[in-house]
């Protein structure tokens, strides 16, 4: 258990529609990070949270976006979702932003797209 | 950008048995994470190791950052050991925490 918890679990959309997904980061924790996961692949790096703002983003289109609440939680929402988003989509809290901090991830949330 | 390699591909393993799977990158790192996904998807953090060596029970980890590799043991496998292997790293030139994942070893133990 790393303290990480995810919500929804599994969730189907269809396509033009929008989803949020959120995540709980561990205790003490102030950044959290997003991935992406399609089947058979590594995780792909969606973007990073430290208090409450954008600390760094991969390479996803702006309809990929997100928030981090006072309290470190953060939400992911995709708008006008496609085919392709169906994924496995992980977050990661760290103690901070720093490259050297070990990331512990969330059980994920599995999108559908229909 | 950078490229991280995991082999082999696919390991099938009978109960008992050791192996070795290895993660080469092609640039500096100064973060190195191997994880275990588990079939439901979890990643399970197995160990946090820029350089040198560490063991945790039957697995242990070995990473040679001037050579730009790291090796993960497994040892007197179980089949609780099955799944994705997966190495991460965040390169030296990245201003924040962006893991960077190799594509995974899928192992299979055998009763």
């Amino acid at each position: 258990e790393t303290g990480v918890t995810q919500s929804p679990t599994h969730l189907i959309k269809t396509r033009g529609q929008q989803v949020t997904l959120r995540c709980s980061s561990q205790s003490g924790h102030n950044t959290v990070s997003w991935y992406q996961q399609a089947l058979g692949q590594g995780p792909q790096f969606i973007f990073q949270y430290y208090r409450e703002e954008e600390n760094g983003r991969g390479n996803f289109p702006p309809r990929f976006s997100g928030l981090q609440f006072p309290n470190y939680s953060s939400e992911l929402n995709v708008n006008a979702l496609e085919l392709d988003d169906s994924a496995l989509y992980l977050c990661a809290s760290s103690l901070t932003r720093g490259q050297t901090d070990e990331q512990y991830f969330g059980p994920g949330t599995r999108l559908t797209v229909t | 950008g950078i490229q991280v390699e995991q082999s082999p591909p696919d390991l099938i393993l009978q109960e008992g048995a050791n192996s070795t799977l290895r993660c080469n990158f092609s640039d500096s790192v100064n973060n190195l994470q191997w994880f275990h996904q588990n079939p439901w998807g979890q990643l399970i953090n197995l160990f946090y190791i820029p350089s040198g060596t560490k063991q945790n029970g039957r697995l242990s980890a070995t990473t040679v950052a001037t050579e730009r590799y790291s090796l993960l043991y497994i040892s007197s496998s179980q089949t609780t050991d099955s799944g994705v292997y997966f190495c991460a790293v965040v390169i030296i030139p990245d201003s924040w925490g962006k893991l960077q994942f190799g594509a995974g070893t899928q192992v299979v133990v055998t009763p």
